[in-house]
């Protein structure tokens, strides 16, 4: 299985909107509803932001939404504040019964 | 308060072996599933592998299939990261999490083990 694409990194001015993208195939992203976001700071673990395409956690602010079209499956901020930079990650359940991530997104707000 | 506590950073050789462990509390431990994730330096998270402590159940990520052992102990609430035999290239960060089920996602994640092989 191969990771999934995401690109490798976005940047938005507070108060904007980001959207990161994450795509795979019909045997993991586009074959099921089971899309999860991370948001890793340096130094830190990773922290569940979205889970199953886009449900969020308790504690996580609504300005963290998820959607999926297709293969592709998107985290999109809106309302930027400094603290949201960080690297993303994506991850599917896949066809084999496992988990992929994707390669992670790196988020700079200017 | 559910809680991952990994086991402390190790400095090992290559070819030698290692066991890493990671400790949940807070929660009833046979009833989620304990991940594991490679981060090597600088780089992204990759999916190891997965273990059900209830009943054993593990699956593999066909990358590390055969490089590396998943296994638990539910009577100590512990789930284990083994190699027998290290690489330089085993030189990473990796993290244990839990899962409620394969689909949902890791909630909870332990501090990491830092995993250094150098000769």
């Amino acid at each position: 299985q191969s990771a999934l694409t995401q690109p490798a990194s976005v940047s938005g001015s507070p108060g904007q909107s980001i959207t990161i993208s994450c795509t795979g195939t019909r045997s993991d992203v586009g074959g099921y509803n089971y899309v999860s976001w991370y948001q890793q700071h340096p130094g830190k673990a990773p922290k569940l932001m979205i889970y199953e395409v886009s449900s969020r956690p308790s504690g996580v602010p609504d300005r963290f939404s998820g959607s999926k079209s297709g293969n592709t499956a998107s985290l999109t901020i809106s309302g930027l504040q400094a603290e949201d930079e960080a690297d993303y990650y994506c991850s599917s359940y896949t066809s084999s019964s496992t988990v992929v991530f994707g390669g992670g997104t790196k988020l700079t707000v200017l | 308060e559910v809680q991952l506590v990994q086991s402390g950073a190790e400095v090992k050789k290559p070819g030698e072996s290692l066991k890493i462990s990671c400790k949940g509390s807070g929660y009833r431990f046979t009833s989620y599933w304990i991940g594991w994730v490679r981060q090597m330096p600088g780089k992204g998270l990759e999916w190891m592998g997965i273990i059900y402590p209830g009943d054993s159940d593990t699956r593999y990520s066909p990358s590390f299939q055969g490089q590396v052992t998943i296994s638990a102990d539910k009577s100590i609430s512990t789930a284990y990261l083994q190699w027998s035999s290290l690489e330089a290239s085993d030189t990473a960060m990796y993290y244990c999490a839990r899962y409620a089920s394969l689909s949902a996602g890791s909630d909870y994640w332990g501090q990491g083990t830092l995993v250094t092989v150098s000769s």
